[in-house]
């Protein structure tokens, strides 16, 4: 079975600070996706960004970054100089590939408060 | 583009009545899926219609069912309402083709609260 884990039920910083989501996943298939989704309080999911299970690279957008890391099954997720619109809820998901690669298993989520 | 599109946006029902949600993908997207998030489960995968055929389903009782037209709109219905079924439904579309991940866009959901 697969199952993601967000420890960090709620976490709160000031402004301009650098902030890491972690995310534990586990899964017995060799193919899989993982994905960062952000949900504002508006309730629409926001995709942020997909890795496939084959593409251990880091990956760098503007003030967000990831970190996969199969080796300890984690996909990381960095937000640097953190701004108030950054606040929201951040999910992490896992699909296998194949035909079930639609369905999405997603971890409990971190609510990010960014405070001015 | 037009995103995907849900309605009702808010509904209020009473325990043992029937609801049915819509669902209207973006423009092109074969596939549509749909979710529900409650603050005690998180967000839960129910099911996935693909050209008008359910291809996944989750752990869900046989009161949750779907089905989807040949023009990819997608409906939900959820029977006997139970107050635990108050949740945020939300619906993903995709082009669903091959065997592999397409992104998924969200729809804003539908606030489903029973009484």
């Amino acid at each position: 079975a697969q199952k993601v884990t967000q420890a960090q039920t709620e976490i709160s910083v000031v402004e301009k600070e650098d902030v890491t989501l972690d995310c534990v996943y586990e899964t017995r298939d060799t193919t899989y996706y993982l994905f960062w989704y952000k949900q504002p309080p508006s309730g629409e999911l926001v995709f942020l960004i997909r890795r496939n299970s084959f593409d251990e690279q880091n990956e760098i957008s503007g003030r967000y970054s990831w970190n996969f890391q199969k080796s300890t099954s984690s996909f990381n997720f960095t937000i640097t100089a953190s701004q108030v619109v950054d606040s929201a809820v951040y999910f992490c998901a896992l699909s296998r590939g194949g035909q079930g690669a639609q369905k999405l298993v997603f971890g409990q989520g971190t609510r990010l408060t960014i405070n001015p | 583009k037009a995103g995907v599109t849900q309605t009702p946006r808010y509904l209020i029902k009473t325990r043992g009545q029937q609801v049915t949600l819509s669902c209207s993908p973006i423009s092109g997207h074969r596939s549509v899926s749909w979710y529900q998030q409650t603050p005690g489960q998180g967000l839960q995968f129910l099911f996935e219609y693909f050209s008008e055929t359910q291809r996944n389903k989750g752990n869900f009782p046989g009161r949750f069912s779907g089905r989807q037209f040949s023009n990819s709109r997608s409906e939900m219905n959820v029977s006997t309402l139970e107050l635990g079924d108050s949740a945020l439904y939300l619906c993903a579309s995709s082009l669903g083709q091959g065997a592999y991940f397409n992104e998924q866009f969200f729809g804003p959901g539908t606030r489903l609260t029973v009484l």
